[in-house]
């Protein structure tokens, strides 16, 4: 079967560096994304890795190794916006999303 | 470009009453998606639509649950009758198909009374 995890809450200090996990299981594996979600608001796209490596857009990098299963969120110079939750998102034959990481920063 | 297109925003029925969400896709997303959001929990997948076909649907709860694409563009998601553990967030995503991410429409809160 497929299964998705990911913390429930991670908190950092503002200008900091947080990184946020995903391990999963599936018998096949097309890619792993990643979303943004403020509370009220809707998820929105911030990154995909299909390949071993970094993909790196502004303040955002996304890491993933298929080996391991893993893959995370990097979020560089964090600013109190970047407080919401963030869902990882797998790609195989079906589609899951994990149940969310909530970020809290601190100033 | 305009974004994904959800209405109502928000909707209060009764128990046992029927409801129905539409979605305006992104033009030329052939690619359509409807989840259901429930508070503290990440996206749950109903049904994805490749243009007019329905290829997984596996998640939709097909008793009381229905969904159309006609000429695979707007697509509408209903619920007869509903149920109070239906509340929740209904979110229409869509996107051309290729890997990558989707882009979401700002949902509908429904809430059964």
């Amino acid at each position: 079967g497929q299964s998705l995890e990911q913390p429930s809450e991670v908190t950092a200090v503002e200008g900091a560096i947080v990184q946020i996990n995903c391990t999963y299981q599936t018998s096949g594996f097309y890619g792993l994304s990643w979303y943004q979600q403020h509370d009220g608001g809707a998820p929105t796209f911030l990154s995909y890795n299909a390949l071993d490596g970094l993909e790196e857009t502004g303040r955002f990098s996304s890491f993933l190794s298929r080996s391991d299963s893993y893959g995370y969120l990097l979020l560089q110079e964090l600013q109190m916006k970047d407080s919401a939750s963030y869902f990882c998102d797998l790609r195989d034959d079906k589609i899951i999303f994990g149940k969310g990481t909530r970020l809290h920063i601190l100033p | 470009e305009a974004g994904v297109v959800q209405s109502p925003r928000y909707k209060i029925i009764e128990k046992k009453q029927p409801v129905a969400f539409w979605c305006n896709p992104i033009s030329g997303h052939n690619t359509l998606y409807w989840y259901r959001q429930n508070l503290g929990q990440g996206p749950e997948l109903l049904i994805r639509y490749e243009n007019e076909e329905a290829v997984d649907d596996s998640q939709l709860p097909k008793d009381r649950f229905s969904a159309e694409r006609l000429k695979g563009v707007d697509s509408t998601l209903k619920i007869q009758p509903a149920e109070l553990g239906d509340s929740a967030v209904y979110l229409c995503a869509s996107s051309r198909g290729a890997p990558g991410g989707y882009t979401f429409g700002s949902g509908t809160r429904l809430t059964v009374v």
